[in-house]
């Protein structure tokens, strides 16, 4: 069974640092890609951007471009999203996705549980 | 990038009858080496991640009730409820993943009349 596996909530200070995670189980990893959504409180879905496990390939939507980064640890099957400075506005939750691929296309269809980034000094 | 627009924001229809909702793209996603638009519905319940209804337009995800129909292509897509259940109020999101980078539209709250 397909399974992602996000990382506990966060409560951090602006101007914090902060990386949560995800962690994929019963596929290949390395050959899925792995999209990140941001859902600010009582807003819409935001596409973040993409990674690929196999080779650390990334892909940012221009309005996260510069403000987080991507990666992954293959070895242990988890992609990562990473904050050097956090901002009250990146107070929201995030949501990891695997990519379908092949024939399909870059079709989300197995979803993390998200993990709640709140920051408030 | 290309805007996603569904309408309306949001829908009350009764138990048992017809909701429908439409969503838009600012340029076609179909792709013509397939014949596929790259067109797929989300339903979002409180507290939850999104949940995968429909990809491709109009097929459904393995376990989505038979209710539940994609139809559109090009620009212009929409999703029906034939028969409204209760369990289906929730928000739904279209996205686009024609070409990066992937758009969602705004969402559109269902509720019971």
């Amino acid at each position: 069974e397909v399974q992602l596996v996000q990382s506990g909530a966060e409560v951090k200070k602006p101007g914090e640092s902060l990386k949560i995670s995800c962690k994929g189980s019963g596929y290949i990893f390395t050959t899925s890609w792995i999209g990140w959504v941001r859902q600010m409180p009582g807003k819409g879905l935001e596409w973040m951007g993409v990674i690929y496990p196999g080779d650390s390939d990334t892909k940012y939507s221009p309005s996260f471009q510069g403000q987080v980064i991507f990666s992954v640890d293959k070895s242990i099957n988890t992609a990562y999203v990473q904050w050097s400075s956090l901002k009250a506005s990146d107070t929201a939750m995030y949501y990891c996705a695997r990519l379908l691929g092949g024939d399909y296309g870059d079709l989300p269809d197995y979803w993390g549980q998200g993990t709640l980034v709140t920051v408030s000094s | 990038d290309i805007v996603m627009t569904q309408s309306p924001d949001s829908l009350a229809v009764s138990l048992g009858e017809r909701a429908t909702i439409n969503c838009k793209a600012s340029q076609s996603i179909l792709y013509s080496s397939n014949n596929k638009n790259y067109l797929t519905w989300y339903q979002q319940k409180p507290g939850q991640p999104p949940k995968l209804l429909i990809y491709w337009t109009s097929v459904r995800e393995s376990g989505v009730p038979d209710r539940f129909s994609g139809s559109g292509s090009e620009t212009d897509f929409t999703l029906t409820i034939s028969s409204l259940q209760a369990e289906d109020v929730a928000v739904y999101y279209c996205l686009q993943y024609y070409t990066p980078p992937y758009t969602f539209g705004q969402g559109t709250k269902l509720e019971i009349k």
